[in-house]
């Protein structure tokens, strides 16, 4: 069973400032998703990294799927209280299922 | 387009009593459907996965059971509940395709008392 490890846990930081969310994990991956979720909501995904070494940007948000595709990131330039929320990566460990690591909280004073 | 519903939203149940929760996807056919379970502020662990009507596949021995009467249907339910079945539940569709996205319903908080 893969294992998805998120670091850290919490983050909290003030409006402006950037912040990065890690996710490792020791097996391969074809493709890695990060999703975000708000509080009584369900995840929604933000993007998804299929090749290693790839970056996508999605406005403030960069991701970067490692050489290896063991490992992503997540960078946030300049956060505001928006982007408060649960970060969580997924993967597939088959065609089907879907699974997610522990996730960091972000949150972001204003 | 698609959207997927999942209801009720929140429910108070008593120890020992059943449940039931349902989660219907409109707009697609022959979806993957899922059940995942939430602690609070962590993530998610899959309970149930389905890839057609009365294909189930479970990923964790439990106090629960799913079902898929129809296509596009998902029901999860127990007999009767423990406290630790309390969570946030999120039912979630997917569509084959190269690359899977998962599409979640809104959860449903579950408290047993």
């Amino acid at each position: 069973t893969q294992l998805l490890e998120q670091s850290p846990q919490f983050l909290s930081i003030q409006e402006g400032e950037n912040l990065t969310v890690y996710c490792n994990s020791s097996s391969v991956f074809s493709s890695l998703q990060w999703y975000r979720q708000e509080p009584g909501e369900g995840p929604v995904l933000l993007v998804t990294v299929v090749t290693g070494g790839e970056v996508k940007k999605l406005k403030r948000l960069t991701f970067q799927f490692g050489d290896a595709r063991k490992d992503s990131s997540l960078h946030i330039t300049a956060a505001q209280p928006g982007d408060t929320g649960l970060y969580l990566c997924a993967a597939f460990s088959n065609d089907y299922k879907l699974s997610f690591g522990a996730g960091t909280t972000v949150t972001v004073r204003a | 387009s698609q959207t997927i519903h999942q209801w009720p939203a929140t429910l108070v149940q008593p120890v020992g009593s059943p449940l039931s929760l349902e989660c219907t996807v409109e707009g697609t056919s022959n979806p993957n459907l899922y059940w995942y379970r939430q602690a609070a502020g962590r993530g998610l662990q899959l309970l149930f996965y389905s890839v057609g009507i009365g294909q189930i596949s479970s990923e964790v021995p439990q106090n629960l059971s799913a079902s898929r009467p129809q296509d596009r249907q998902f029901i999860l339910s127990s007999k009767k509940l423990l406290l630790s079945d309390s969570g946030f539940y999120l039912c979630a569709w997917s569509i084959d395709s190269v690359v899977e996205k998962l599409f979640f319903g809104s959860g449903t908080q579950l408290s047993v008392l």
